[in-house]
């Protein structure tokens, strides 16, 4: 069946570590997202990529980074710089095209810094 | 810019009463708007969406929405909540502008009493 694979599920960090969430999907979906979601705030917009090799901040991007060296992958990378990395991580794919909109979206990565 | 105000971030329903969750649009242009539902831990999923073609939409699990711009709502109801149906519940706009951005709202949170 065609979906977004995230992994791993959960993750634990210490402080000062970078980790990496990893974000597979084999819907053939140009666009790909990773948003951040904290209780009571909603999904918030950290990286996007609309082809391969190409990405853009979203509205918190400081202390992450991504690539999107394959159109199938597109893995999110928590540095050490991000103050307040405890979230909830999801990714999500769409195809382009005008106003499609719909995003399908991976079971979510829970980071927790102990 | 477009975004979506979620009036109640907890709603609590008797089973069997009517399920009504509120949404408030902002747009410049005629909006393109969703709704998603996110099961504990899981990832979203998408329950309707709005694209113009038609003021009241349906979407699964007997859901369904519908779009008043006198008003500038995009209400999710369901005349009869199930147990299942306990969940969060996400209203989202997409911006327009050549690129496919979601703002979500923060959410609200479906309580089903038995």
């Amino acid at each position: 069946d065609g979906g977004i694979t995230q992994s791993p599920k959960y993750l634990f960090r210490k402080e000062g570590q970078n980790v990496t969430l990893s974000c597979e999907q084999n819907l053939n979906h140009d666009a790909m997202y990773w948003y951040r979601q904290d209780p009571g705030q909603g999904l918030r917009l950290i990286y996007y990529s609309q082809i391969v090799n190409d990405f853009q901040k979203g509205d918190i991007a400081e202390g992450y980074s991504v690539s999107r060296e394959k159109k199938e992958s597109f893995p999110l990378t928590v540095t050490s710089a991000q103050k307040n990395p405890t979230a909830f991580y999801l990714c999500a794919s769409t195809r382009t095209g005008p106003n499609t909109g719909e995003l399908f979206f991976g079971e979510g990565s829970r980071l927790t810094v102990l | 810019a477009q975004s979506v105000t979620q009036l109640g971030s907890h709603v609590s329903v008797s089973e069997g009463a009517l399920v009504l969750l509120r949404c408030n649009y902002s747009s410049s242009v005629p909006p393109y708007l969703f709704w998603y539902v996110q099961y504990p831990n899981q990832g979203l999923q998408l329950l309707l969406k709005y694209t113009s073609a038609a003021t009241l939409v349906k979407g699964i699990n007997g859901f369904e929405a519908e779009f008043k711009k006198s008003e500038t709502s995009f209400h999710l109801t369901k005349p009869s909540a199930h147990m299942s149906d306990a969940a969060e519940y996400f209203c989202a706009v997409i911006h327009s502008g050549g690129y496919q951005k979601v703002t979500f709202g923060t959410g609200t949170k479906l309580q089903v009493i038995p």
